[in-house]
């Protein structure tokens, strides 16, 4: 089944660093998605970037789409030690909409102050 | 507004129980999913359900693990003669329109299975 692959699985910066996360998928897409979990929570959604879209913000992420390499990255700019979290990217099929979200197993980010 | 609820958020049983858990989407969503986690990995889709329809339950194994989202209640993940292996955590998410869109997740439950 089509799965993101994130990468690294893990990261470690300083605070105010920025930290880049990538994300490859196998098959066509609808949207891509990225959602950040902390340690024992749920996960919680940050953003939303369809097929059509190259690259989107919100305040200090910046995500990037290349449909051509099934590829995608999530940019943490002057990262803080609160960003400290797993980094999921969940793709959907590309096809009819009724697919549920494939999550990959995620980046784990480490800010020290 | 209250999020997605899910309850127990431990649940700690024997070899041989049934398990049930519950999950509450957020008002006026009709979309519900679970997910089960390993620690380490990420979130392996089980079952998609929109109000007393099974939509897709490709990822739930055939035996033991069945799934409801009755008209009147919360939606139910059933596990029944729990094994070891089956110790994960849980997660149930839910939206407004279908999969493709943002999902909103319960903080989970954390099966044990003793």
């Amino acid at each position: 089944s089509q799965q993101g692959e994130e990468d690294p699985q893990a990261l470690s910066i300083q605070e105010g660093e920025n930290a880049t996360m990538n994300c490859s998928y196998k098959t066509s897409i609808n949207n891509l998605q990225w959602y950040r979990q902390n340690s024992g929570r749920g996960l919680v959604h940050l953003i939303l970037i369809r097929s059509n879209e190259r690259e989107k913000h919100s305040g200090r992420l910046r995500v990037t789409l290349d449909t051509s390499k099934k590829s995608s990255s999530l940019l943490i700019t002057a990262s803080r030690a609160a960003d400290t979290a797993s980094y999921f990217c969940a793709t959907d099929a590309g096809n009819s909409g009724n697919t549920p979200l494939v999550f990959g197993k995620g980046t784990r980010l480490s800010v020290i102050a | 507004n209250a999020g997605v609820m899910q309850n127990p958020r431990h649940l700690v049983r024997r070899r041989g129980q049934e398990a049930r858990l519950r999950c509450s989407p957020m008002k006026g969503h009709s979309h519900v999913y679970w997910y089960r986690q390993l620690p380490e990995e990420g979130l392996k889709f089980m079952v998609y359900l929109q109000k007393e329809n099974i939509i897709d339950e490709s990822g739930m194994p055939k035996e033991r693990f069945s799934a409801e989202f009755p008209k009147e209640g919360p939606s139910i993940l059933r596990i029944q003669q729990v094994v070891r292996g089956d110790s994960a955590a849980y997660f149930c998410a839910s939206s407004p329109l279908g999969p493709n869109e943002k999902l909103f997740f319960g903080s989970g439950t954390q099966l044990s299975v003793l």
